[in-house]
């Protein structure tokens, strides 16, 4: 089945540890998102991709860092330079060939907690 | 700027109407996004709006009005399963997409 996956799902870091979270999607879509969701909050964009081996820095990016080396993948490091990155952290694909609806396509989630 | 507002939480009665409200000020604007999200999931798409007017989708309408930077989306005969967080989403040249900061959406039996 198509879809967009996620892993882990929980996470636990301590302080001065780098983290990566992983994003896969089998959808063909060019374009991937990586959002941040604090409780009670709404998605904060951290870093995004329109294609292979480019990506740009969304409203949040200090402290992460992402690639993009294949279609199918965009993973994205928590560094330890991000101050505060206990949070729900959500990837999310969309096709950009005409007749894109617009639906973004989630993925579960990952939920970071740094102790 | 690239504001997106939309109020924090709404209450409503089960079987009514309910209006949720977003405003976007912003240049290069390409399409505004509805998504659904209940609490501890990831949000589910809802619907999508380039040109101005009103789309509808069974119990859920969204409208837009490119020149007022303003849309709504519209629920009907509301359901207890309805109880969620409602997210305005704005789409840009180069495909970056922002979120509003959600409103919360209490159901009343």
């Amino acid at each position: 089945d198509g879809g967009i996956t996620q892993s882990p799902k929980y996470l636990f870091r301590k302080e001065g540890q780098n983290v990566t979270l992983s994003c896969e999607q089998n959808l063909n879509h060019d374009a991937m998102y990586w959002y941040r969701q604090d409780p009670g909050q709404g998605l904060r964009l951290i870093y995004y991709s329109q294609i292979v081996n480019d990506f740009q820095k969304g409203d949040i990016a200090e402290g992460y860092s992402v690639s993009r080396e294949k279609k199918e993948s965009f993973p994205l490091t928590v560094t330890s330079a991000q101050k505060n990155p206990t949070a729900f952290y959500l990837c999310a694909s969309g096709g950009l060939e005409g007749g894109w609806t617009g639906e973004l396509f989630f993925g579960e989630g990952s939920r970071l907690t740094v102790l | 700027g690239q504001n997106i507002d939309q109020p924090t939480e709404m209450t409503a009665t089960e079987g009514a109407i309910v209006q949720i409200n977003c405003t976007y000020q912003t240049s290069g604007f390409n399409g505004l996004f509805w998504y659904q999200q209940h609490a501890g999931e990831a949000p589910t798409f809802l619907s999508y709006n380039v040109l101005d007017g009103l789309e509808e989708k069974g119990r859920f309408s969204s409208f837009l009005s490119r020149s007022k930077g303003y849309s709504y989306l519209l629920l009907k005969e509301l359901q207890m399963k309805d109880s969620a967080s409602y997210l305005c989403a704005v789409s840009f040249p180069g495909d970056k997409i922002i979120f509003g900061k959600g409103t919360r959406l209490h159901i009343l039996p």
